[in-house]
């Protein structure tokens, strides 16, 4: 079936770098979207990856490579407003369950 | 610009009952589609509507149902409630659907079954 992959935990120190990987098995989607959610809220969007590449947006960036079936995203200059959990997402072609979220990844950050 | 809105914010039902949350999307926006939240199953989609008509749906029974008015607004029904539907249920709204590369979510609205 379809899936993504995530670790269920990452734990950082504030101002450092941490990458949180996504690998998934699934064909034929229309990209990679990135979701943050702190706990008691709403998920908000992060980035998208349509292409492999990498794709900035101020601290975050995003990556992805299809013949690898891996995706992450990277935090960069870690503060401690950035824990919480991030989710990947795919959106399918030609499916009735059109998006597909892997489980999440709790970040925590240490000072 | 507002954002999306979900009512109520916290519901607590007994098991057979039934239950309708309401999630009005952000102006201008024609799709709304519907999450199922749980610590052990993560999100899951249910259903996306747009233009008043359901386009997609998840893998989820025929208990859960949804419909949108012209508005844009959508409500989303469970009937016969289980104890497993206990869950964070959250709404997101975008301009053309689950194929966009943006969704903003609402706040959810927290379902517990007893």
């Amino acid at each position: 079936g379809q899936s993504l992959e995530q670790p269920s935990e990452v734990t950082a120190v504030e101002g450092a770098i941490v990458q949180i990987n996504c690998t998934y098995q699934t064909s034929g989607f229309y990209g990679l979207s990135w979701y943050q959610q702190h706990d008691g809220g709403a998920p908000t969007f992060l980035s998208y990856n349509a292409l492999d590449g990498l794709e900035e947006t101020g601290r975050f960036s995003s990556f992805l490579s299809r013949s690898d079936s891996y995706g992450y995203l990277l935090l960069q200059e870690l503060q401690m407003k950035d824990s919480a959990s991030y989710f990947c997402a795919v959106v399918l072609m030609n499916r009735d369950d059109k998006i597909i979220f892997g489980k999440g990844t709790r970040l925590h950050i240490l000072p | 610009k507002a954002g999306v809105t979900q009512t109520p914010r916290y519901l607590i039902k007994t098991r057979g009952q039934q239950v309708t949350l309401s999630c009005s999307p952000i102006s201008g926006h024609r799709s709304v589609s519907w999450y199922q939240q749980t610590p052990g199953q993560g999100l899951q989609f249910l259903f996306e509507y747009f233009s008043e008509t359901q386009r997609n749906k998840g893998n989820f029974p025929g208990r859960f149902s949804g419909r949108q008015f012209s508005n844009s607004r959508s409500e989303m029904n469970v009937s016969t409630l289980e104890l497993g539907d206990s869950a964070l249920y959250l709404c997101a709204s975008s301009l053309k659907g689950t194929g966009d590369t943006e969704a903003f979510f609402g706040q959810g609205t927290r379902l517990t079954v007893v």
